[in-house]
């Protein structure tokens, strides 16, 4: 079955400063892979995301990339801001609606 | 329109009960799937549901079962807990059961097995 590795585990920024995570999946036959951000206690929201047939998408400080061939995508977050700060999961999803998710980035985006 | 909601949000079982959990998706979205979610284990798929057919289960025990209602409303049933069965168990809706189509989450339920 699919796999979905994600780094960093953990990451520290700087408010206004970028990060980055980065998910590698191991099925070509995936052919969408959406960003969720989980707050403490509450549900996962979408971001953003991506499908197959597009190398990057970018929605206001969010940006997503893909590359099939090496079979990774990464999300950028640019000027960070205390909000920001909450566990992001990526995720992969072929055939039916099954999504085969990382085991989450925890990012703290200190003032 | 309302978000995916679920019922009950909170829940206290002992080892060997059974639990029924609820989730009632957006109006208009025939494909449920359900999740499980622990600190060690992360996000798992559990099963999906689409015009009351399981289409796709991930990698648990028979205890776990699912159905679908004709309203598209989804139950999850857990029979002979375990301690491991604490978890959030959240439910994610979409349009259709395909891969490509996003999917929503409702705030979950969360079991606790003692």
């Amino acid at each position: 079955g699919e796999n979905v590795e994600q780094h960093p585990s953990t990451l520290s920024v700087q408010e206004g400063d970028s990060a980055v995570i980065k998910c590698t999946y191991s099925d070509s036959a995936s052919n969408y892979f959406p960003w969720y951000k989980q707050e403490l206690g509450k549900r996962p929201q979408l971001i953003i995301d991506i499908r197959s047939n597009v190398g990057e998408k970018k929605d206001q400080r969010i940006a997503v990339t893909l590359n099939k061939t090496a079979k990774h995508f990464s999300l950028h977050i640019t000027e960070t801001q205390p909000e920001d700060s909450a566990v992001y999961f990526c995720a992969a999803s072929k055939g039916y609606s099954t999504l085969t998710f990382g085991k989450g980035t925890m990012l703290l985006v200190s003032p | 329109k309302a978000g995916v909601t679920q019922t009950p949000r909170y829940l206290i079982k002992t080892r060997g009960q059974q639990v029924t959990l609820s989730c009632s998706p957006i109006s208009g979205h025939r494909s449920v799937s359900w999740y499980q979610q622990t600190p060690g284990q992360g996000l798992q798929f559990l099963f999906e549901y689409f015009s009351e057919t399981q289409r796709n289960k991930g990698n648990f025990p028979g205890r776990f079962s699912g159905r679908q209602f004709s309203n598209s409303r989804s139950e999850m049933n857990v029979s002979t807990l375990e301690l491991g069965d604490s978890a959030l168990y959240l439910c994610a809706s979409s349009p259709l059961s395909d891969s490509r189509e996003t999917q929503y989450f409702g705030p979950g339920t969360r079991l606790l097995v003692l």
